[in-house]
Formats: C-alpha cells, structure tokens, sequence
C-alpha cells in the first residue's frame, strides 16, 4: 500500500494550459503539503496545510490553488502554465508538525512547453 | 532567516573511503534537524533525524550548536549509497521544513 500517492507521474502540457495534480495519504496523518524541486534539484516548500486548513503559503503566485477536500487529499491547481512551471512537485504528509518526519510521494515531472 | 546551507552540490568517494556530507543552518529558536535521502527512482525518505540520535544504514549525524552544523557521516562509504542527500530544518512554529540544496553523493568502486 502506497503511503503517500500522487497523480499523475508525468505531465506535459502547453503553456497557457490550466492542470491538476491530486494527492492522498492513507497515514491518518494531519498535515499535508507540496514542494517543488527545480532542475538544480533545490527543494521549496509551497503550501502547508493542516486539518485541511491552509497554515503555509510561500509566496506562491495566485496561478496555484492548493485545494483540500479531506484530511487524506490535497491536491493542486495551476492555472495559465508558464514555462518557469516546469520542475518535479512533491506532494508530502506528517503526522502533527513537531519533530515530525515527511512522508513524501513519488513525484510529479511537469513540462511546460 | 532561517536557512539550511549545504555547500557541496557533488561529493565524490572511493568505496570504503569514510564520507562526511556537511551541513550549517541559522535557526533562531532550538532545531529539530533531519536527513533525507533520495535513491535513483525513489521517493525522498528520512535517513535520521538528530532528536533520536540513532545510526541508519551506518550514518550517524551530530549537531553542533556552536558550529550551527549537523553534518552526516559514515566511516566506510559503500556504493548503495550513492543518492542524493538533503539536510532539513524544521520550523516549529511555522508548518512547515526547510531544505537544503542538496548533495550528490557518488561512490566510486
């Protein structure tokens, strides 16, 4: 059983595009975020949320709505894709938010053409 | 500002050559710091983090709060561990854990 899953794997897509990427974790945990990796493999934190409250949102532009319809999901919206959208995105989960390891998914590769 | 500085982007050992990968952070508060290791087509995964002080797959990692440094170490480096490696802070206030840039690390047979 995969802990934290995230669809899809790949995704190529158009500039100008809007796209999707769903998470879930089946840890029972409360807080899930998402990260970005960028191609010198630097990671960012993008947005927190807990309790499928938004806690986190590090400076990321309006284009990316987080959206957490349960504890188990939280998933992204990228609306009007540009090209600097291109990087892997990491969708991860904690149990609580002190001392907590990340549970990370596998990845989605976005490529913006 | 809180930041995680991992100033070698490549490391490069001979096998059952010791490895220490470094890492410095500025935190102002008390630390809660973390390894992290991704191996070619895996998920990112905790190595150790300092709280538990344990030793994983020989790694062992202490911080110095003098030096704002956690650096990671294993006296004999084997080839399995050729990944990539991340030193990590986490706020605790905040929700949410910094990284660092990253170190590759390749051992060499």
């Amino acid at each position: 059983d995969t802990a934290v899953s995230q669809t899809p794997k790949y995704l190529v897509t158009q500039m100008g595009n809007d796209k999707s990427i769903k998470c879930e974790q089946n840890l029972g945990h409360d807080t899930m975020y998402w990260y970005k990796q960028d191609s010198k493999k630097f990671l960012k934190i993008m947005f927190s949320y807990n309790n499928k409250e938004l806690i986190i949102n590090e400076t990321v532009p309006n284009r990316f709505s987080p959206k957490s319809p349960d504890k188990a999901h939280l998933n992204l919206h990228i609306n009007s894709l540009e090209l600097g959208d291109s990087a892997v995105y990491f969708c991860a989960s904690s149990l609580g938010t002190v001392n907590e390891k990340l549970f990370f998914g596998s990845g989605t590769q976005l490529s913006v053409l | 500002a809180q930041r995680v500085t991992q100033p070698e982007k490549l490391l490069s050992v001979f096998k059952g050559a010791p490895v220490e990968l470094k890492c410095n952070y500025s935190y102002s508060g008390s630390p809660e710091l973390f390894w992290y290791v991704q191996y070619s087509r895996q998920r990112l995964q905790l190595l150790l983090r300092h709280i538990s002080r344990e030793s994983i797959k020989g790694f062992t990692a202490d911080l110095n709060k003098g030096e704002t440094s956690f650096h990671l170490k294993k006296p004999f480096a084997q080839e399995e561990d050729s990944a990539m490696y991340y030193c990590a802070l986490m706020d605790t206030g905040g929700f949410k854990t910094i990284f660092g840039a990253g170190t590759r690390l390749f051992v060499k047979a």
